[in-house]
């Protein structure tokens, strides 16, 4: 059973810091790895998909995976209050791409 | 684009009701999911339609019942359900990438409440 794990905060940053996230993953197997932000009571949003070991840039976020050492982990340059959300760690792989989600980390940052 | 729409946004039904959830696409993705989520915890998956067909059913109550009509439908039919089940139900497409499935995408979800 795939397993993935994220610390479930909150994680309080300043307005303007660098917030990092992590996640930790148990099947090595695993060949798909995602990160979505969640606000309360909407529903899931893409921010990073990420298939090879190293770093992926898209604007303020920056994914990178460690296949090795089994993490996946998210930065947010310059975070901003809108930010603030839960953020889900998914693994996918297989014929139907199933999602094993992470428990979430509620980022909050502080104006 | 990448939207998945859902209708209806808020459900209230009661016990004795049938009421049926509908989502679509129309990205040519070839895989639809149906999840459920609880208040603070990660989205649940119930069913997965690939190429219009079922392939996964994670040992979901018979009170909700899937349908896939084509490849931009999915509908959820729910009948006889419990207060329990009062819940977010997202739906989510994928498109295909080589030979299996690529990234979520979710809708906007559609509240449910059960008295």
């Amino acid at each position: 059973q795939k397993e993935v794990e994220q610390n479930s905060g909150p994680l309080s940053v300043p307005e303007g810091a660098i917030a990092s996230l992590n996640c930790t993953y148990s099947d090595r197997g695993s060949q798909s790895f995602f990160w979505y932000r969640q606000y309360s009571g909407k529903s899931p949003e893409l921010i990073m998909s990420i298939y090879s070991n190293g770093d992926k840039e898209d604007g303020r976020f920056t994914a990178q995976l460690n296949k090795a050492s089994q993490y996946v982990s998210l930065l947010i340059r310059d975070s901003q209050p809108s930010d603030s959300a839960t953020y889900l760690c998914a693994l996918g792989g297989g014929a139907t791409n199933k999602l094993i989600f992470g428990t979430g980390t509620l980022l909050a940052v502080q104006p | 684009d990448t939207e998945v729409t859902q209708t209806p946004k808020h459900l209230v039904m009661g016990m004795t009701n049938k009421k049926s959830l509908k989502c679509e696409q129309h990205m040519g993705h070839r895989a639809m999911y149906w999840y459920k989520q609880k208040a603070k915890k990660p989205p649940e998956l119930m069913f997965v339609y690939s190429y219009e067909k079922l392939s996964i059913n994670e040992s979901v109550p018979s009170r909700f019942s899937p349908e896939c009509p084509n490849s931009s439908l999915l509908n959820l039919h729910l009948h006889a359900l419990q207060p329990e089940d009062s819940a977010l139900y997202l739906c989510a497409s994928s498109p295909p990438r080589g030979g299996s499935m690529d990234t979520q995408y979710f809708g906007p979800g559609t509240r449910l409440t059960v008295l």
